[in-house]
Parts: C-alpha cells; sequence; structure tokens
C-alpha cells in the first residue's frame, strides 16, 4: 500500500523559514510526481508546486514563487518543501500528494493527486 | 479567489441526489482533465474522482463525474450523512502552468 509519511508539526517566527519532508513508498518517485498544497484554517485547497523526481525539475504557483523551494531526494523516496520569509498567513497545514502525470506536446503537466500525506501543521507565530 | 469557481454550499436529504458546479476556462477545464476530491472533517482529501468521470479502485458508483466545455459537475446520489463534507475539483491550467483548485463546495446532509 503506497504511503506518503509526512514530518511533524512545526512552529516558526515570522521571517523565518521550514522546510517539511515527505518519504514515499512504493513506486511513487519512478512514476509519479509530488505535489505539495496548502490548507489555511478554515480555507480552500492551495497548489503551492510539485516536483517530477525522475527529472527533478520543479513547478510553483506564481503566488509562491521566490519563497518556495521543492526537492526530491531519490535515494531516500523523500520530497521536501521549504517555505521562506514566513509570515503569520503562512499558518497552515501542508500536504504533500502523489500526482500524476501526463506528457503533452512534448511538455508535462501534473494530473491527478490519488495519495496524499496526512499534513503537517505549521504555525508561525512571535 | 480561486482560478475555478465552485458554489460555497448545497445541502439534500438524506438519499437524494446532488449535483456540485466547477466553472473554469479554455485554459484549465476546457483542455485538461478534471478531478475531484472530497476532505471529510479534520483529515487529508481524497481523490473521488479523476480524469473528469472515473472512479479509483473503492469509491462507490454514487458518485459521479462529467465535463462539458469548460464546467465539470459532481454528481452523488443516495446521498448518505457520511457524505457531508467539502468537495473540490482540480485540473491543470495550462496557461499559468500550475496546478489549480476550486474554492471547494461544503455539502450539507440535512
Amino acid at each position: 500500500q503506497v504511503q506518503l509519511v509526512q514530518s511533524g508539526a512545526e512552529v516558526r517566527e515570522p521571517g523565518s523559514s521550514v522546510k517539511v519532508s515527505c518519504k514515499a513508498s512504493g513506486d511513487t518517485f519512478t512514476n509519479y510526481a509530488i505535489t505539495w498544497v496548502r490548507q489555511a484554517p478554515g480555507q480552500g485547497l492551495e497548489w503551492m508546486g510539485g516536483i517530477i523526481p525522475v527529472f527533478g525539475k520543479a513547478n510553483y504557483a506564481q503566488k509562491f514563487q521566490g519563497r518556495v523551494t521543492i526537492t526530491a531526494d531519490k535515494s531516500t523516496s523523500t520530497a521536501y518543501m521549504e517555505l521562506s520569509s514566513l509570515r503569520s498567513e503562512d499558518t497552515a497545514v501542508f500536504y504533500c500528494a502523489r500526482t500524476g502525470v501526463e506528457k503533452v506536446l512534448g511538455y508535462y503537466l501534473y494530473s491527478y493527486m490519488d495519495v496524499w500525506g496526512k499534513g503537517t501543521t505549521v504555525t508561525v507565530s512571535s | 479567489q480561486s482560478v475555478l469557481t465552485q458554489p460555497p454550499s448545497v445541502s439534500a436529504a438524506p438519499g437524494q441526489r446532488v449535483t456540485i458546479s466547477c466553472s473554469g476556462s479554455s485554459s484549465n477545464i476546457g483542455s485538461n482533465y478534471v478531478s475531484w476530491y472530497q476532505q471529510l472533517p479534520g483529515t487529508a482529501p481524497k481523490l473521488l474522482i479523476y480524469e473528469n468521470n472515473k472512479r479509483p479502485s473503492g469509491i462507490p458508483d454514487r458518485f459521479s463525474g462529467s465535463k462539458s466545455g469548460t464546467s465539470a459537475t459532481l454528481g452523488i446520489t443516495g446521498l448518505q450523512t457520511g457524505d457531508e463534507a467539502d468537495y473540490y475539483c482540480g485540473t491543470w491550467d495550462s496557461s499559468l502552468s500550475a496546478g489549480v483548485f476550486g474554492g471547494g463546495t461544503k455539502l450539507t446532509v440535512l
């Protein structure tokens, strides 16, 4: 059974950074992408970005460009999401999700998310 | 403001049928597959529908999906109290080169 195991809750001060991990099992790293999704308290899902581990190339939502870095360590099947310059509005649950990949006209796009981690709560507070 | 538009809430009685709409544009729903996710309170989202109308193993056929042009619809028949959840549509936006979600719809089974 494929699982994504995320790191534990974090508390950070405004202006600092946080790095969340997501360890995958099965063939996730060879055949899929990993997407990161943010959910602020009482709010909806927000696509932050993702990475196709086989290629090592990440895509980011414009809103998070410059503040988020998504990486993947193939040797440990672990993906990471680092968010910097934290502010109180970044207080949220962060999910990683195994994501299908489609090749369309020579480029890759992210498809459906079929396996989700349990989420990592990040609290930004002074 | 979400790229995809969903109604904030829908409600129906147990046993009834409900539909949830998801409206987008030619760069997202109009040109890519749509997926739907169910999020029960306090839990991670769960894939309900993928590639517009396919159900993953274990998802009952009470759940269905369809797409027409730049809109998609999730249908749920035989409503149960356990279906009370938030539902999200999602797809890829080819202009943004990013994934996008709807704002979510809260389903209440009266």
